[in-house]
Order: structure tokens, then sequence, then C-alpha cells
């Protein structure tokens, strides 16, 4: 399968826990983003990496959130302390640059927070 | 930044019969459009797209038409299939940068 790859697919954590979820882009693809997708809503935008440059934070994103993509290949995103308003789906997409309309999603990570 | 809303929340249709699906948008900036297809528990997969220098685009059962002057572009899909029955998002490009995405419209397709 060359699609995006996310781990885990689920994820329960009691809150004030760490968590941190992967995301392996489609290979070659140098644009990966971070998305937020809440029950009934569309995704929302929260970072995006050129290679391994994090290039733009959405507002959503605040402190206790930080993505890497250290070798602008794999990237993670890291959950501090979280809090129920955090359960959500985290999607990954990734797409070429030379065609970086064109984003290709992962199946996501489900997180419950309790 | 962009505002995408998307009409209607729910769709439910015969089989074979069409279903459109309409979104607008705020920014005139934005310049591509795609459409995506998310079934339950999964991640929104790619169907179609249109770029601002083409009015229409067409493939198989599915259609895209943009109009850059009333801002809004819909999603028609003919002779409808049970496995057409999912959540459908638009979306728009904003400053060749990331996505806006509408609030989806839940396809049901009767047999």
């Amino acid at each position: 399968d060359t699609g995006v790859s996310q781990n885990p697919r689920h994820k329960i954590t009691k809150r004030g826990q760490n968590v941190t979820f992967r995301c392996d882009p489609i290979s070659e693809h140098n644009r990966l983003y971070w998305y937020r997708q809440t029950l009934g809503q569309g995704p929302e935008f929260l970072t995006y990496f050129q290679n391994e440059a994090q290039l733009e934070k959405s507002r959503l994103l605040s402190d206790r959130f930080s993505a890497e993509r250290p070798k602008g290949s794999f990237s993670t995103l890291e959950i501090q302390r979280t809090e129920q308003g955090d359960s959500a789906m985290y999607l990954c997409a990734s797409s070429l640059e030379s065609t970086r309309e064109r984003a290709f999603f992962g199946q996501g990570t489900r997180l419950t927070v309790v | 930044g962009e505002n995408v809303e998307q009409h209607p929340s729910t769709l439910s249709v015969q089989e074979g019969d069409s279903a459109v699906i309409k979104c607008t948008y705020s920014d005139s900036a934005s310049n591509y459009f795609p459409w995506y297809k998310q079934e339950l528990g999964k991640g929104p997969q790619l169907i179609i797209d249109i770029r601002s220098n083409v009015g229409e685009k067409k493939d198989q059962r599915i259609a895209v038409t943009l109009n850059k002057t009333a801002k809004h572009f819909s999603l028609h899909i003919t002779e409808t299939q049970p496995e057409d029955s999912a959540v459908y998002f638009c979306a728009a490009l904003y400053n060749f940068n990331k996505f806006y995405f509408g609030s989806g419209t839940k396809l049901n397709v009767k047999p």
C-alpha cells in the first residue's frame, strides 16, 4: 500500500497524559499536512511542512501541540497534557510540490480523551 | 482567510437518481477546488477536483462545475448507487498552502 499511513488508528488516553501520532506520507511527497476533524464537521487545518520545514501553523495549534518532520519524510504530532476538547480525528495528508493542490489523506488517528 | 459553505447537510435519493451538492467560497484568490468522499471511520478520499481556469470537469458518473464569478461550485453524481452513500466534503485551496473545507453532506442512496 503506497498511500498515506497513520499510526495508531485509535488512541484512548486519560486527561493530562501526553500522546504522539505518526504519519508516513506517500513516498516522494514533500508536502505534509495535519488536520483535525471533529464529529459532523469538515477537517480543520493545523499545520503543514515543506520537506522538513514547518511553514505555517494554525491558531488552533496551541502551545500543547507540537509537530515535527525531522528528515522530511515521516511526521509526528504530539499533544501534551491532553484535555477532553482534544478528542477528535487527526488527519494527515501529503502532496507533491509540483502538484501541490492534490492532497491525499490517511485514515486518521481517532483520539479519545477520558 | 477563506470560508466555505456547503449545502445541503443531508441528502437522500433513490438509487439511480442524481445528487447535487453545492458549495460557495469567499476568497476570490482560491483557485483549486477538490471534492472528497469520506466513509465511516476512514480518511477523506479525493474523488474529483477542478482548477479555476476550467468551468466543468467530468469523470464517469461524477462531475464538478465551477462559477468563479459567483464563487460557487457543485458536485453532480448521476445514476447513484448504494455504494455512493457517504459524507462528501468540498474544499477550497487558499493561498496555495491550505485547504478550507465545507461542513459536509451526508448522502444516503436508498436501494
